[in-house]
């Protein structure tokens, strides 16, 4: 079972309010990601890192923003939360980047944070 | 343009059948294959990774082949249960960067009925 989580699972805001997604792995994985996912959709990635003070955004344009300060916390935060925010927020971290010679990095994901912005 | 497509889009099924889900995909240079199991309001759970040398691989009643020729993959599921029901998500990895660029398909939804 994966040591990585997320909170909160659920929240309901409303439009403007500053939220900040928490995601925690106590695996010292280097390698950290934040996906989007819509019902029925594939996931986008919208955020990753290597590892501490780095960031880089994904192939999905966001506007949230995260931070590595410390190699188990990966916090997204949306400074002002609108409805077409309104999605699933999937964290993930890996060993290693998913290449390594023949041996793929092992993704592992945490349960989701349900954000609905009203 | 990378693309994974999965068919069907969703399945129902009677509890002990088998079924076959299956994912095409255009990805190239081709590194690896993923299956996940995604329970409704849950993260994706890894059920294989096949690499480009392998055709197939087992997990349980969960068995993937791939065909790297034809780019095409399928996942079996055995003795289907009421806990199978799920969207089973098809991922390729490409050669592209030391990153390892994911494509996810949109998954196949699954019911079990008893």
């Amino acid at each position: 079972e994966a040591d990585i989580y997320q909170t909160p699972r659920y929240l309901v805001i409303g439009t403007g309010k500053k939220i900040t997604l928490e995601c925690s792995q106590t695996m010292g994985h280097d390698k950290m990601y934040w996906y989007q996912q819509d019902p029925g959709m594939e996931l986008h990635l919208i955020h990753y890192s290597y590892g501490v003070n780095s960031t880089e955004k994904g192939d999905l344009s966001s506007e949230s923003t995260v931070s590595r300060i410390r190699t188990e916390h990966f916090p997204l935060t949306l400074e002002s939360a609108r409805p077409s925010h309104t999605s699933q927020y999937l964290c993930a971290s890996s060993e290693q980047g998913q290449i390594l010679g023949d041996r793929p990095g092992e993704l592992f994901f945490g349960e989701g944070s349900r954000l609905t912005v009203l | 343009k990378n693309q994974v497509e999965q068919s069907p889009q969703s399945l129902i099924i009677l509890e002990g059948k088998n079924c076959t889900l299956q994912c095409n995909y255009t990805v190239s240079p081709f590194s690896n294959l993923r299956w996940y199991k995604q329970d409704t309001g849950r993260g994706p759970v890894s059920l294989t990774i096949m690499t480009f040398s392998e055709n197939t691989k087992s997990n349980g009643r969960y068995t993937a082949t791939l065909d790297a020729d034809t780019k095409q993959s399928s996942l079996h599921i055995t003795a289907s249960q009421l806990s199978d029901s799920a969207s089973y998500i098809c991922v390729v990895s490409d050669r592209g960067s030391t990153l390892g660029r994911l494509y996810f398909g949109r998954g196949t939804q699954l019911t079990v009925w008893p």
